[in-house]
Protein backbone atom coordinates (compact mmCIF):
# COMPACT_ATOMS: atom_id res chain seq x y z
CA UNK A 1 0.00 0.00 0.00
CA UNK A 2 1.04 3.17 -0.95
CA UNK A 3 2.52 5.66 2.22
CA UNK A 4 4.48 7.90 3.73
CA UNK A 5 6.01 6.70 7.12
CA UNK A 6 7.66 8.76 9.80
CA UNK A 7 10.24 7.63 12.62
CA UNK A 8 10.41 7.79 15.48
CA UNK A 9 6.78 8.42 16.39
CA UNK A 10 8.27 10.23 19.49
CA UNK A 11 11.86 11.28 20.83
CA UNK A 12 13.17 12.65 23.83
CA UNK A 13 16.61 13.73 24.12
CA UNK A 14 19.02 15.47 25.37
CA UNK A 15 20.65 19.00 24.54
CA UNK A 16 23.60 18.96 22.28
CA UNK A 17 22.86 15.52 20.56
CA UNK A 18 22.96 14.99 17.25
CA UNK A 19 19.33 13.71 15.68
CA UNK A 20 17.76 12.35 12.54
CA UNK A 21 13.86 12.35 11.85
CA UNK A 22 13.25 9.65 8.81
CA UNK A 23 10.62 10.66 6.49
CA UNK A 24 10.12 7.64 3.88
CA UNK A 25 7.65 7.51 0.62
CA UNK A 26 6.19 4.41 -1.37
CA UNK A 27 4.44 6.73 -3.93
CA UNK A 28 7.28 7.97 -6.04
CA UNK A 29 6.37 11.64 -5.44
CA UNK A 30 8.70 14.31 -6.89
CA UNK A 31 8.38 16.68 -4.00
CA UNK A 32 8.52 16.20 -0.40
CA UNK A 33 8.06 18.77 2.43
CA UNK A 34 8.93 19.40 5.92
CA UNK A 35 6.83 21.40 8.48
CA UNK A 36 7.10 22.17 12.02
CA UNK A 37 4.10 22.73 14.39
CA UNK A 38 4.44 24.13 17.69
CA UNK A 39 0.98 22.83 20.09
CA UNK A 40 -1.91 24.50 19.10
CA UNK A 41 -0.21 26.57 16.05
CA UNK A 42 0.11 26.83 12.76
CA UNK A 43 2.34 24.79 10.22
CA UNK A 44 5.50 26.53 9.38
CA UNK A 45 7.26 25.29 6.17
CA UNK A 46 11.11 24.57 7.06
CA UNK A 47 12.60 22.51 3.92
CA UNK A 48 11.14 20.90 0.50
CA UNK A 49 12.72 19.51 -2.47
CA UNK A 50 11.25 18.79 -5.64
CA UNK A 51 13.65 16.08 -6.28
CA UNK A 52 16.45 13.78 -6.26
CA UNK A 53 19.43 16.43 -5.17
CA UNK A 54 17.05 18.94 -4.96
CA UNK A 55 16.41 21.06 -1.25
CA UNK A 56 15.37 24.12 -0.50
CA UNK A 57 14.63 26.11 2.89
CA UNK A 58 10.95 26.76 3.64
CA UNK A 59 9.22 29.81 4.79
CA UNK A 60 10.62 29.71 8.58
CA UNK A 61 14.11 30.11 9.36
CA UNK A 62 15.34 26.25 10.90
CA UNK A 63 18.93 24.69 12.12
CA UNK A 64 18.08 22.11 10.53
CA UNK A 65 19.46 20.07 7.27
CA UNK A 66 17.69 18.24 5.03
CA UNK A 67 19.07 15.67 1.88
CA UNK A 68 17.33 13.77 -0.74
CA UNK A 69 19.85 11.37 -2.16
CA UNK A 70 16.93 9.10 -2.96
CA UNK A 71 13.41 9.59 -4.30
CA UNK A 72 11.71 8.07 -1.25
CA UNK A 73 13.89 9.22 1.27
CA UNK A 74 14.09 13.03 2.96
CA UNK A 75 15.57 13.12 6.15
CA UNK A 76 15.63 15.85 8.44
CA UNK A 77 18.86 16.09 10.70
CA UNK A 78 19.40 18.72 13.81
CA UNK A 79 23.69 18.33 14.33
CA UNK A 80 22.89 20.02 18.16
CA UNK A 81 19.50 19.83 19.53
CA UNK A 82 18.65 22.46 21.71
CA UNK A 83 14.99 22.46 24.16
CA UNK A 84 13.95 25.14 21.51
CA UNK A 85 13.80 22.66 18.69
CA UNK A 86 11.28 21.14 21.08
CA UNK A 87 8.23 20.51 18.41
CA UNK A 88 6.10 18.49 16.14
CA UNK A 89 7.92 17.66 12.73
CA UNK A 90 5.66 16.69 9.79
CA UNK A 91 6.44 15.47 6.68
CA UNK A 92 4.37 15.32 3.01
CA UNK A 93 4.63 14.76 -0.05
CA UNK A 94 2.83 14.94 -3.44
CA UNK A 95 3.44 14.46 -7.18
CA UNK A 96 4.84 17.28 -9.20
CA UNK A 97 1.65 19.26 -10.05
CA UNK A 98 -0.11 18.75 -6.34
CA UNK A 99 -3.05 16.55 -8.65
CA UNK A 100 -3.74 14.90 -5.58
CA UNK A 101 -2.79 17.30 -3.15
CA UNK A 102 -0.53 16.38 0.08
CA UNK A 103 -0.12 13.23 1.66
CA UNK A 104 1.14 13.27 4.90
CA UNK A 105 2.53 11.30 7.41
CA UNK A 106 2.02 11.04 11.39
CA UNK A 107 4.88 13.58 12.32
CA UNK A 108 7.23 12.84 14.65
CA UNK A 109 6.74 14.81 18.22
CA UNK A 110 10.60 15.94 19.16
CA UNK A 111 11.61 17.03 23.37
CA UNK A 112 14.76 18.52 23.87
CA UNK A 113 15.45 18.59 27.40
CA UNK B 1 1.34 37.28 -0.59
CA UNK B 2 -0.90 34.90 -0.57
CA UNK B 3 -3.27 34.52 3.03
CA UNK B 4 -5.44 32.30 4.44
CA UNK B 5 -7.72 32.53 6.94
CA UNK B 6 -10.13 30.45 8.77
CA UNK B 7 -12.95 31.61 10.47
CA UNK B 8 -14.26 30.65 13.77
CA UNK B 9 -11.05 29.65 14.97
CA UNK B 10 -13.20 27.49 17.26
CA UNK B 11 -16.52 25.97 17.45
CA UNK B 12 -18.59 24.01 19.64
CA UNK B 13 -21.83 21.94 18.74
CA UNK B 14 -23.98 18.97 20.26
CA UNK B 15 -23.96 16.02 18.25
CA UNK B 16 -26.58 15.86 15.41
CA UNK B 17 -25.98 19.09 14.05
CA UNK B 18 -25.22 20.39 10.68
CA UNK B 19 -22.09 22.89 10.97
CA UNK B 20 -20.02 25.15 7.94
CA UNK B 21 -16.52 26.13 8.36
CA UNK B 22 -15.30 28.46 6.27
CA UNK B 23 -12.05 29.31 5.06
CA UNK B 24 -10.52 32.72 3.21
CA UNK B 25 -7.96 33.96 0.78
CA UNK B 26 -6.60 36.91 -0.66
CA UNK B 27 -5.52 35.68 -3.74
CA UNK B 28 -7.97 34.16 -5.97
CA UNK B 29 -5.30 32.83 -8.30
CA UNK B 30 -5.22 29.22 -7.35
CA UNK B 31 -4.31 25.57 -8.57
CA UNK B 32 -6.38 24.01 -6.08
CA UNK B 33 -7.53 23.52 -2.45
CA UNK B 34 -7.33 20.51 0.00
CA UNK B 35 -9.42 20.30 3.34
CA UNK B 36 -7.24 18.47 6.17
CA UNK B 37 -8.07 16.94 9.56
CA UNK B 38 -5.57 16.97 12.24
CA UNK B 39 -6.29 15.14 15.88
CA UNK B 40 -4.39 16.28 18.91
CA UNK B 41 -0.86 15.33 18.30
CA UNK B 42 -1.18 13.87 15.25
CA UNK B 43 -0.62 14.47 11.62
CA UNK B 44 -2.68 15.72 8.82
CA UNK B 45 -5.62 13.41 6.71
CA UNK B 46 -6.58 14.77 3.58
CA UNK B 47 -10.42 15.17 3.35
CA UNK B 48 -11.02 16.58 -0.02
CA UNK B 49 -9.36 17.97 -2.79
CA UNK B 50 -11.02 20.68 -5.16
CA UNK B 51 -9.53 21.77 -8.24
CA UNK B 52 -9.52 25.57 -9.01
CA UNK B 53 -12.21 24.18 -12.29
CA UNK B 54 -14.56 22.39 -9.56
CA UNK B 55 -17.20 23.93 -7.72
CA UNK B 56 -18.02 21.69 -5.18
CA UNK B 57 -16.35 18.22 -3.86
CA UNK B 58 -18.36 15.22 -1.44
CA UNK B 59 -17.39 12.56 0.75
CA UNK B 60 -19.58 10.86 2.80
CA UNK B 61 -20.98 13.41 5.50
CA UNK B 62 -18.74 16.09 3.90
CA UNK B 63 -18.78 18.20 1.09
CA UNK B 64 -16.53 21.26 0.31
CA UNK B 65 -17.66 24.07 -1.79
CA UNK B 66 -14.79 26.69 -3.82
CA UNK B 67 -16.11 30.32 -4.55
CA UNK B 68 -12.66 31.41 -6.62
CA UNK B 69 -13.77 34.84 -7.40
CA UNK B 70 -15.01 35.35 -3.65
CA UNK B 71 -11.52 33.93 -2.30
CA UNK B 72 -14.05 31.49 -0.25
CA UNK B 73 -14.34 27.74 0.21
CA UNK B 74 -16.72 26.28 2.58
CA UNK B 75 -16.47 22.77 4.61
CA UNK B 76 -20.45 21.49 5.22
CA UNK B 77 -20.39 18.89 7.95
CA UNK B 78 -23.65 16.67 7.79
CA UNK B 79 -25.23 15.22 11.37
CA UNK B 80 -21.75 16.25 13.17
CA UNK B 81 -20.57 13.38 15.51
CA UNK B 82 -18.03 13.03 19.22
CA UNK B 83 -15.87 11.69 16.48
CA UNK B 84 -15.55 14.34 14.18
CA UNK B 85 -13.95 16.53 17.04
CA UNK B 86 -10.64 17.74 15.15
CA UNK B 87 -8.46 20.82 14.07
CA UNK B 88 -9.57 20.84 10.68
CA UNK B 89 -7.26 23.40 8.16
CA UNK B 90 -7.71 24.26 4.56
CA UNK B 91 -4.88 24.88 2.30
CA UNK B 92 -4.42 26.36 -0.91
CA UNK B 93 -1.50 25.81 -4.00
CA UNK B 94 -0.66 28.89 -5.70
CA UNK B 95 -0.38 29.22 -9.76
CA UNK B 96 1.80 29.84 -10.88
CA UNK B 97 3.37 26.47 -10.38
CA UNK B 98 5.45 27.40 -6.65
CA UNK B 99 3.33 23.41 -5.83
CA UNK B 100 3.40 24.06 -2.34
CA UNK B 101 0.49 24.91 -0.05
CA UNK B 102 -0.46 27.42 1.92
CA UNK B 103 -2.06 26.74 5.11
CA UNK B 104 -4.84 28.56 6.99
CA UNK B 105 -4.85 28.21 10.81
CA UNK B 106 -7.63 26.37 11.71
CA UNK B 107 -10.91 25.80 13.28
CA UNK B 108 -11.13 23.63 16.32
CA UNK B 109 -14.51 21.64 16.04
CA UNK B 110 -15.58 20.28 19.04
CA UNK B 111 -18.89 18.15 18.94
CA UNK B 112 -20.95 17.79 22.00
CA UNK B 113 -22.25 13.95 23.29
Amino acid sequence: EADIYQTPRYLVIGTGKKITLECSQTMGHDKMYWYQQDPGMELHLIHYSYGVNSTEKGDLSSESTVSRIRTEHFPLTLESARPSHTSQYLCASSDHYLSYGYTFGSGTRLTVV
Amino acid sequence: KQEVTQIPAALSVPEGENLVLNCSFTDSAIYNLQWFRQDPGKGLTSLLLIQSSQREQTSGRLNASLDKSSGRSTLYIAASQPGDSATYLCAVSEVPGTYKYIFGTGTRLKVLA
